[in-house]
């Protein structure tokens, strides 16, 4: 069991569907990450917010758009996906603060997201 | 030449054996390093995090850290097929707006019962 939750844990779409990703932390962390990871492939940063504010977009295209609502939750809010969007989508948290990016991020389970 | 580099392996190890896993990084000011475990379908679970020279230990895992070599590595001793999965190396890198984690491919061990 992780103390970073993701729902829900599979999805599948279709290209012109609205579907939202959610992940909750309770472990008082103050950044929180999104990643993308393709099969036998390491995790590729996507987002990173900092006290709920966004701190890093790795030049996301804009059908991702992610959402901090509080220091506890992250969205991520997917629209008109391709079919190379199909991944696994993991959030992970760090206690953030001076130290960010030096910090050990702890991860949740993961979204595996198809697209059709 | 990439910024973190593992063999991808396989690695095979007998069990009981000792696994040893390598990793170096380009960039000189990286100052936190980080060893993942992911076994296939799961997400990566942090097993060690190493900031200073030397070495760290953790029961049967041990990350050992030589910032002047720029190389990071992850023993594990005793190992058993339970161990089997994809180690993932991650140096962080600092941006004036914070920071992030860079991943090494990723070396996938195998040991064998």
């Amino acid at each position: 069991d992780t103390e970073v939750t993701q729902t829900p844990k599979h999805l599948v779409m279709g290209m012109t569907n609205k579907k939202s990703l959610k992940c909750e932390q309770h472990m008082g962390h103050r950044a929180m990450y999104w990643y993308k990871q393709k099969a036998k492939k390491p995790p590729e940063l996507m987002f990173v917010y900092s006290y709920e504010k966004l701190s890093i977009n790795e030049s996301v295209p804009s059908r991702f758009s992610p959402e901090c609502p509080n220091s506890s939750l992250l969205n991520l809010h997917l629209h008109a996906l391709q079919p190379e969007d199909s991944a696994l989508y993991l959030c992970a948290s760090s206690q953030g603060g001076s130290g960010l990016g030096s910090q050990p991020q702890h991860f949740g389970d993961g979204t595996r997201l198809s697209i059709l | 030449q990439k910024e973190v580099e593992q063999n991808s392996g396989p690695l095979s190890v007998p069990e009981g054996a000792i696994a040893s896993l390598n990793c170096t990084y380009s960039d000189r000011g990286s100052q936190s390093f980080f060893w993942y475990r992911q076994y296939s379908g799961k997400s990566p679970e942090l097993i060690m995090f190493i900031y200073s020279n030397g070495d760290k230990e953790d029961g049967r895992f041990t990350a050992q850290l030589n910032k002047a070599s720029q190389y990071v590595s992850l023993l594990i001793r005793d190992s058993q097929p339970s161990d089997s999965a994809t180690y993932l190396c991650a140096v962080n890198r600092i941006y004036n707006q914070g920071g992030k984690l860079i991943f090494g491919q990723g070396t996938e061990l195998s040991v064998k019962p």
